[in-house]
């Protein structure tokens, strides 16, 4: 089924321990984002690109890094976990078409835990 | 910035009840809002959308229409189940310039009770 893949689904790391968590999407769209979601908080940006080899940070981009070589991948890097960074991570991507936004499409979530 | 504001939960309400969920808007320009829903143990969907003012964006029974003049979009329902139990998100991005953003609100848990 077409739509944004997520892997890992669960991961746990220790401090100091660095890891991807990968996005692939396969309808062909432009616009990428990464979100992490915290009880109470809410879904909190963290790091988003509109087209291949173009990334700008979010709300919260410390301690996470991104790059987008393909229109099809957007892997989120934890460069030292920190228990911090203990949350329930989603990727989704978008389109827009007549300069408007369409909706974003999510993917399942990276349960991430950090001890 | 932009913000969304939605109402705290839980919000607890019997089967067949009106449901109402209060969603208001700071942004500059006309942004596009939606409303999410994420299930138990589950991602996001896309519940329903609305790209400009006086646009009612509906599915599954949900509606909610986009009011620039008092920057809101409340999410409503006639009758909700058991089903709908959820956390629901009010969220904005710019429909130009400004795209590949989605700024949530803190999300309200509704639990439908039998």
């Amino acid at each position: 089924n077409a739509g944004v893949t997520q892997t890992p689904k669960f991961q746990v790391l220790k401090t100091g321990q660095s890891m991807t968590l990968q996005c692939a999407q396969d309808m062909n769209h432009e616009y990428m984002s990464w979100y992490r979601q915290d009880p109470g908080m809410g879904l909190r940006l963290i790091h988003y690109s509109v087209g291949a080899g173009i990334t700008d940070q979010g709300e919260v981009p410390n301690g996470y890094n991104v790059s987008r070589s393909t229109t099809e991948d957007f892997p989120l890097r934890l460069l030292s976990a920190a228990p911090s960074q203990t949350s329930v991570y989603f990727c989704a991507s978008s389109y827009t078409r007549a300069g408007v936004e369409r909706g974003y499409t999510f993917g399942s979530g990276t349960r991430l835990t950090v001890v | 910035g932009d913000s969304v504001t939605q109402m705290e939960g839980p919000v607890t309400l019997s089967e067949e009840a009106f449901l109402t969920i209060n969603c208001t808007y700071t942004a500059t320009g006309y942004p596009s809002l939606f409303w999410y829903v994420q299930y138990p143990g589950e991602g996001l969907q896309l519940l329903l959308k609305a790209t400009k003012a006086d646009d009612k964006g509906s599915n599954k029974g949900f509606e909610a229409t986009y009011r620039k003049e008092t920057t809101s979009f409340h999410l409503e329902k006639g009758s909700v189940q058991v089903s709908d139990s959820a956390v629901y998100f009010c969220a904005l991005t710019h429909g130009s310039g400004n795209t590949g953003k989605l700024i949530f609100g803190q999300g309200t848990t509704l639990q439908v009770k039998p």
